[in-house]
């Protein structure tokens, strides 16, 4: 059991836009930076947002992330098959004094 | 570019051991203000982080293994380890070395290591 919430799998097809949230709590999201992490099969996790929203260089502005609360949200634009991967959230947990992830969403581009 | 590369035994018996070692290229652990962490991932499930250790040595552990784990960096200032005791199949998992953000409390991990296969089996 994570401590953040994310939704098992997403799907939508090439071109369209798909959201993925992360729930959390006030000791965690509530009051901290969230990041995402994309995870292509058999390969190690590559961040794509940090601080919530902004993002490291080379990443395309086709991503995007938000937080409102204690959630956070994933969005990606113009989906390409290419953005098949696992996705994660992740942040700082202060009641636990530790980094905590989401589950993780599988997302399939139809 | 930093880099950062896992190395150990692939192969642990039960209620021995683990122990893995990061080496860091193109940095070094004892400039910038970077936290250096341990994650692993079991086959097709999910990220769990283990831990992570600062420059000054201060450590933060993930609750639920507090009590087997010890990060800590080597003499040379270019890698860092991880030991897990009493290691059960459920420990079997690919281990990831990441460095985090510059400045981030938070364990926004930027660079991970391609990570290390480890198996717990007699």
């Amino acid at each position: 059991q994570s401590v953040l919430t994310q939704p098992p799998s997403v799907s939508a097809a090439p071109g369209q836009k798909v959201t993925i949230s992360c729930s959390g709590s006030t000791s965690n999201i509530g009051n901290s930076y969230v990041s995402w992490y994309q995870q292509l099969p058999g390969t190690a996790p590559k961040l794509v947002i940090y601080d919530n929203h902004k993002r490291p260089s080379g990443i395309p502005d086709r991503i995007s992330g938000s937080k409102s609360g204690t959630s956070a949200t994933l969005g990606i634009t113009g989906l390409q098959t290419g953005d098949e991967a696992d996705y994660y959230c992740g942040t700082w947990d202060a009641n636990l004094s530790a980094v905590v992830f989401g589950g993780g969403t599988k997302l399939t581009v139809l | 570019q930093v880099q950062l590369q896992e190395s150990g035994p692939g192969l642990v018996k039960p209620s021995q051991t683990l122990s893995l070692t990061c080496t860091v290229s193109g940095g070094s652990l004892s400039t910038g203000v970077y936290y250096w962490s341990w994650v692993r991932q079991p086959a097709g499930k999910g990220l769990e982080w283990i831990g992570r250790i600062f420059r000054s040595g201060t450590t933060n552990y993930n609750p639920s293994l507090k009590s087997r784990v010890t990060i800590s960096v080597g003499t040379s200032k270019t890698q860092f380890s991880l030991k897990l005791t009493s290691v059960t199949a459920a420990d079997t998992a690919v281990y990831y070395c990441a460095r985090g953000l510059e400045g981030s409390f938070e364990g926004e991990l930027e660079y991970w290591g391609q990570g290390a296969l480890v198996i717990v089996s007699s």
